[in-house]
């Protein structure tokens, strides 16, 4: 199956800044999802938006989809130690198939 | 809620046992349950699509003799890992999609850490 590309691969920051992952994919699809793992442990679902939604919100999540470019963005707000993880796109390629992305490693400092 | 659970969820064994890593939808009855695997510092690649009642559809390169898949019921999905060898140490994750779901939503295991010596 061929897998998403995110970047970055790693992203650094301090808490209280934005941080922005971004996923690009290489079919059509039905939805995207966004996933959050912590190190070592499963899979938290956080937002999924649908083909025909441009932009969703989910607390200090944002999430955009153009479709025209297979590329969504992830933004995280006002972001706090607690968010590092993992943060991984997963399509669904008009299947009920998931395949994720690459990844983006956050890392929040204090 | 949508719990799904994995057991055992870390695992040591020694070269050309196997081993069996069950996955339950705690409070949901699961149509579909998928099993993926996870090298460090990767992404997750999905192994199967396991389907109660009938056999379990395998992605290209798993071998289907070497990763037995039963999916006994609605809300139970076993994983065995025959004859394991150092180099099926990896991180097992299965995920339920829920009876009834309109679209794709996928709800993941805690893992398996599985390590062969």
């Amino acid at each position: 199956s061929q897998q998403g590309e995110e970047d970055p691969q790693a992203l650094s920051i301090q808490e209280g800044e934005n941080a922005t992952m971004n996923c690009s994919y290489k079919t059509s699809i039905n939805n995207l999802q966004w996933y959050r793992q912590n190190s070592g442990r499963g899979l938290v679902h956080l937002i999924l938006i649908r083909s025909n939604e441009r932009e969703k919100h989910s607390g200090r999540l944002r999430v955009t989809l153009d479709t025209s470019k297979k590329s969504s963005s992830l933004l995280i707000t006002a972001s706090r130690a607690a968010d590092t993880a993992s943060y991984f796109c997963a399509t669904d390629e008009n299947t009920d198939k998931l395949i994720f992305g690459t990844g983006t490693r956050l890392q929040v400092f204090p | 809620g949508a719990v799904v659970s994995q057991h055992p969820s870390r695992v040591i064994c020694k070269s050309g046992t196997s081993v069996k890593i069950e996955c339950r939808s705690l409070d949901f009855q699961a149509t579909t349950m998928f099993w993926y695997r996870q090298f460090p510092k990767q992404s997750l690649m999905l192994m199967a699509t396991s389907n109660e009642g009938s056999k379990a559809t395998y992605e290209q390169g798993v071998e289907k003799d070497k990763f037995l898949i039963n999916h006994a019921s609605l809300t139970l999905s076993t994983l065995t890992v025959t004859s394991a060898h150092p180099e099926d140490s990896s991180f097992y994750i299965c995920s339920a999609r829920r009876l009834g779901e309109d679209y794709n939503e996928q709800f993941f295991g805690p893992g398996t850490r599985l390590t062969v010596l």
